[in-house]
């Protein structure tokens, strides 16, 4: 089956920098990646999905990219403030039908 | 629309008593899952039901058991609890949305179990 390996270490950036977090998945290459922000306290909640024949998707601060050479995606947060502190997690189909794979997650830590 | 909710928030349980979590989500999806959460292992799936009248096991099953009591509703069981089973719970919905499946979760229930 997949396996999804994150960051295990928190990243501490600086507020108005760019924060980048990595998502390596272990096996054949998935369809879509996911990914979504986990607060304390509180069940993760989606942010954004790239198709495997995409290469970049935006949304507002947010850009992920998708590199099935590397087996790698990647999540931007251009200008980052405090209030993006949490932990990203990552997530893929799990074989087939409608079940994920989860990374681990890696926290995020954006000091002003 | 309440989304995905989950009872109880909290519970301390002792080795041995059964309880179940109870999870409803008002979105009309299909799919829902159980899923633990336990520090460094990231969301492990328990059990999932594609569909109302169906559940299947998923990767940490062992202990635990699952009703899809309609379409709306989907509880976990324990049936005793064992100090493993200490943990943070979510029930999860999902849809088919951009090629791919978009899961919506629930607040969680912190279960510990002494």
């Amino acid at each position: 089956s997949q396996k999804i390996e994150q960051n295990s270490e928190a990243l501490n950036i600086q507020e108005g920098k760019t924060a980048t977090l990595t998502c390596n998945y272990t096996n054949y290459s998935p369809a879509y990646l996911q990914w979504y922000r986990q607060d304390p306290g509180r069940g993760p909640v989606f942010l954004l999905l790239i198709r495997e024949n995409e290469k970049e998707k935006r949304k507002e601060r947010l850009k992920v990219t998708f590199d099935t050479t590397l087996k790698q995606s990647l999540f931007h947060i251009t200008a980052s403030q405090p209030a993006d502190s949490a932990t990203y997690l990552c997530a893929t189909e799990d074989g087939y039908g409608n079940k994920l794979v989860f990374g681990a997650g890696t926290i995020l830590r954006v000091k002003s | 629309n309440a989304g995905v909710t989950q009872t109880p928030k909290f519970q301390v349980l002792k080795t041995g008593q059964s309880m179940t979590l109870q999870c409803a989500q008002d979105m009309n999806h299909n799919s829902m899952y159980w899923y633990r959460q336990d520090p460094g292992m990231g969301l492990r799936l328990i059990y999932y039901s594609a569909s109302e009248g169906t559940t299947d096991k998923g990767e940490v099953p062992n202990g635990y058991n699952v009703s899809r009591l309609n379409k709306r509703e989907f509880s976990l069981r324990l049936e005793s609890a064992a100090p493993s089973q200490t943990s943070v719970y979510f029930c999860a919905s999902t849809v088919r949305e951009g090629g791919g499946y978009e899961q919506y979760f629930g607040p969680g229930t912190r279960l510990t179990v002494t």
